[in-house]
């Protein structure tokens, strides 16, 4: 069984440039969940997507956008970087639409720098 | 609205002594809770999970953590502490319609030789 993995680990980007992050979901989950995390912060939710579509959002602006695929796999992009967007950000997956039953598990992050 | 606190930012333990992370949660219906820990530069993983029944949980590691529903309460608990337990951990609630979990800031645990 494979865990879920994301690439690239690390990203240094410029203000104003626009940024995709990847996502493997483990085997058999069907449900990808994004979170930002900060320096010294707990993970905020972005977005959640199940079968394809995006099933719940957070409090982050339309320039957050992301896609999964047929086969789970999930994408972040981010357009027009900010400064404060420099951050870990998670992936997670689970099974099931609602996943609170269904533990999440995560990948171990990417690294954005905007400078 | 749905909210994690982990009151303590930062807890020194030595080796082989006890550990108890405290989590109060605010959460209108029962709620599903999670502790993760997260190494330095690593994702999170899973360490316990509660939905129902039996409010004291065991999870991996020797970790275990106790509902209190008066209190508002989800406990993280280690009898003997390692130096490998040294992380950030962080308690979470299930969001509900969104699907999403709520984090608390987090506590780091270090731990003294």
């Amino acid at each position: 069984e494979t865990g879920v993995t994301q690439s690239p680990t690390h990203l240094i980007k410029t203000r104003g440039q626009q940024v995709t992050l990847r996502c493997s979901s483990q085997s058999g989950h069907n449900t990808v969940s994004w979170y930002q995390q900060a320096l010294g912060q707990g993970p905020q939710f972005i977005f959640q997507y199940y079968r394809e579509e995006e099933n719940g959002r957070g409090n982050f602006p339309p320039r957050f956008s992301g896609l999964q695929f047929p086969n789970y796999s999930s994408e972040l992009n981010v357009n027009a970087l900010e400064l404060d967007d420099s951050a870990l950000y998670l992936c997670a997956s689970s099974l099931g639409q609602t996943s609170g039953r269904g533990a999440q598990y995560f990948g171990p992050g990417t690294r954005l720098l905007v400078l | 609205a749905q909210s994690v606190t982990q009151p303590d930012i930062h807890i020194t333990v030595s080796e082989g002594a006890s550990l108890e992370l405290r989590c109060n949660y605010s959460y209108g219906a029962t709620p599903y809770l999670f502790w993760y820990v997260q190494s330095p530069g690593q994702g999170l993983q899973l360490l316990l999970k509660y939905f129902s029944g039996d409010t004291l949980v065991q999870g991996i590691k020797g970790f275990e953590a106790e509902f209190k529903r008066s209190q508002s309460s989800f406990n993280l608990r280690k009898p003997s502490v390692h130096w490998s337990d040294a992380a950030e951990y962080f308690c979470a609630v299930y969001g509900g319609s969104q699907g999403n979990l709520i984090f608390g800031k987090g506590t780091k645990l270090s731990v003294k030789p």
